[in-house]
């Protein structure tokens, strides 16, 4: 039963334009939402993340969406770059548990 | 910085070898896990260790094992390796009851 689900395998999007990648889960327990970025040949490496006690977390050019009502959360990357240009994994946790699971990740191009 | 490091970049063995995976992370980190990463199916748990000595399977044991006999070593075994384990293996570690991981740079093994 997969939990924690990127329904979309590849995006591709313009560089300097916004990016939005998605995710779906199931279990109404996750209460903490994680997002990675993996290049080929290394290990993927935090981004961003959003506990449940909110709805929008900033980074820089990178904000996370959470809408816990429809178990939703979505990541945006404005304005896009050619390094952007990865396999992004988003995660789930549920406070206490000693594992996080991952979607299927969703792999960006960005094209100049 | 938290530095993990995988002992090999890539391996090439052939079936039924043993084959064992090393995994050394530098910060004191109570938990590490070892996942495989595989096209259109994420990242996923085959096993994890929460202190020294102490382990549990994740969502893709058979076929693996692991030992953890110092808390900055975490080893994943192969016992007899088949050509379904040919994958990326990603080893990663956190501080306990903190939910960000930190990650290896992977080991991309095939299995002939």
């Amino acid at each position: 039963d997969q939990q924690v689900k990127q329904n979309s395998p590849s995006l591709s999007v313009q560089e300097g334009r916004i990016s939005i990648l998605n995710c779906d889960y199931t279990n109404s327990m996750f209460d903490y939402f994680l997002w990675y970025k993996k290049y080929p040949a290394e290990g993927p490496t935090f981004l961003i993340s959003i506990s449940s006690i909110k709805d929008k977390n900033e980074d820089g050019r990178f904000t996370v969406f959470l809408n816990k009502s429809a178990k939703h959360l979505s990541l945006h990357i404005v304005p896009s770059q050619p390094g952007d240009s990865a396999v992004y994994f988003c995660a789930a946790n549920t406070q206490g548990a000693q594992k996080l699971v991952f979607g299927q990740g969703t792999r960006l191009t960005i094209n100049p | 910085d938290v530095k993990v490091t995988q002992s090999s970049r890539y391996l090439v063995k052939r079936t039924g070898e043993k084959v064992f995976l090393e995994c050394v992370q530098d910060m004191d980190h109570e938990n590490m896990f070892w996942y495989r990463q595989d096209p259109g199916l994420g990242l996923r748990l085959i096993y994890f260790s929460y202190d020294v000595k102490m382990k549990e399977k994740g969502d893709i044991p058979e076929g693996y094992s692991v030992s953890r006999e110092k808390k900055e070593r975490f080893s994943l075994i192969l016992e007899s390796a088949s050509t379904n384990q040919t994958s990326m293996y990603l080893c990663a570690s956190r501080v306990y009851s903190n939910e960000k991981l930190f990650f290896g740079s992977g080991t991309q093994l095939s299995v002939l």
